[in-house]
């Protein structure tokens, strides 16, 4: 089955710096990656995805690249601010319908 | 903005006994989905359901758990005869039409088993 790996499991950056997220995959059929943000004790909520017939997408100070060659993604958080301090998780999917295989997490610490 | 919802919040069982965690997903979605995430770990897919029936499943779904959709609303998940070890918070999830691959997550219901 897939297996994804996700680095760091803790990060802590300083207001206004830059954060990256990043995640490998198994499995060649995964074509959908998206990426969840979780608040402590909070539903899992979807703030970014990609799939496999892009390389890079843009979200305002959120973005994500694949390298489907090398089966890694990335996230990118730029102007990084206190409220985005929470843990993120990557995900892999075959397809619409299917499972999402998450990673186990990168818990952001962004500091005043 | 429809959201996924979640009934109970939180639930506390003792082991042997069943449970029942019931989910509303959002209403033109025709994919439903059951996660897990035990506390401090990763997010653990159990299930996926469509057109009535199971699509996918994990090795944990095993014969102790089952899915329904009893009415054109909800969506549950029933743990036959619960385990230490079931004790986790319980996330149901929904997407929508056959390209849609957005899975959104309702709020969860934290399983405490005793």
């Amino acid at each position: 089955g897939e297996n994804v790996e996700q680095h760091p499991s803790t990060l802590s950056v300083q207001e206004g710096d830059s954060a990256v997220i990043k995640c490998t995959y198994s499995d060649s059929a995964s074509n959908y990656f998206p990426w969840y943000k979780q608040e402590l004790g909070k539903r899992p909520q979807l703030i970014i995805d990609i799939r496999s017939n892009v390389g890079e997408k843009k979200d305002q100070r959120i973005a994500v690249t694949l390298n489907k060659t090398a089966k890694h993604f990335s996230l990118h958080i730029t102007e990084t601010q206190p409220e985005d301090s929470a843990v993120y998780f990557c995900a892999a999917s075959e397809n619409s319908g299917y499972a999402l295989n998450f990673g186990k997490g990168t818990s952001l610490l962004v500091t005043p | 903005e429809p959201e996924v919802t979640q009934t109970p919040s939180h639930q506390v069982t003792q082991m042997g006994q069943e449970v029942i965690l019931r989910c509303v997903p959002i209403s033109n979605h025709l994919y439903f989905y059951w996660y897990r995430q035990i506390l401090g770990q990763k997010v653990e897919f159990l299930v996926s359901f469509y057109n009535n029936e199971i699509s996918e499943k994990s090795e944990i779904f095993d014969d102790q758990f089952s899915v329904e959709r009893p009415d054109g609303s909800n969506f549950t998940l029933k743990i036959r005869s619960t385990k230490l070890e079931d004790s986790a918070m319980y996330f149901c999830a929904s997407s929508g039409l056959a390209l849609s691959y957005e899975q959104y997550f309702g709020p969860g219901t934290r399983l405490t088993v005793t």
